[in-house]
């Protein structure tokens, strides 16, 4: 079966780093994203990646593995409004999106 | 914003009512959405409409009916639901068929506890 990994939640303290990471199983790989869903809202794009290796966008950064089936999503400087929960997600042969359970990402001051 | 509208936003019905739910994107996109999203539990894809087919029906139980008039408008007929089923309802839509991420960008959801 297809399945996507991701830690349940996570604590951090602002200003610091925190790295959230994702583990896939799925049939076929086109592609796996990173979306921040605040609570009461619409999860919001922020990563793409299809090729192994790190993309970097401000302070949010994008790990991609596919041998290992693997990525994780880096957050430097964090703000208290980083607090969020973080979906990572992965396009199927089907190009159909598989996602994780998300984690919740809480910042303390 | 987004660009994808959900109407309403929070929505309680009982078992035996009939209410539809509403979805509007305005990004000129060909392929529309329905996930329902429960506490801690991964996004479940319901339905897809690409150029208004449905092409993707994820065994949803036959008390939810998807409509897609065109490519900007999608509902979700929802008639004799369960207690179970009360969980935020998500539209998505993204650009199938071009080069790219193809990214989904999803409504705010609409909020639905069945009594």
């Amino acid at each position: 079966g297809q399945n996507i990994d991701q830690p349940t939640e996570m604590t951090a303290t602002e200003g610091a780093i925190v790295q959230i990471n994702c583990t896939y199983q799925t049939s076929g790989f086109n592609g796996l994203f990173w979306y921040q869903q605040h609570a009461g809202e619409a999860p919001t794009f922020l990563s793409y990646n299809v090729l192994d290796g790190l993309e970097e966008k401000g302070r949010f950064s994008s790990f991609l593995s596919r041998s290992k089936g693997y990525s994780y999503l880096l957050l430097k400087e964090l703000q208290m409004k980083d607090s969020a929960s973080y979906l990572c997600a992965v396009m199927d042969s089907n190009y159909q999106l598989i996602w994780g359970a998300g984690t919740k990402l809480i910042i303390k001051p | 914003e987004t660009g994808v509208t959900q109407t309403p936003r929070h929505l309680v019905m009982g078992m035996t009512n009939k209410k539809s739910l509403k979805c509007e994107q305005h990004l000129g996109h060909n392929a529309m959405y329905w996930y329902k999203q429960s506490a801690k539990k991964p996004l479940e894809l319901m339905f897809v409409y690409n150029f208004k087919e449905q092409t993707e029906n994820n065994s949803v139980p036959s008390r939810f009916s998807p409509e897609c008039p065109n490519s900007s408008h999608l509902f979700l007929h929802l008639h004799t639901l369960q207690p179970e089923d009360s969980a935020l309802y998500l539209c998505a839509s993204s650009q199938e068929g071009t080069s790219g991420s193809n990214e989904q960008f999803f409504g705010p959801g609409t909020r639905l506890t069945v009594l």
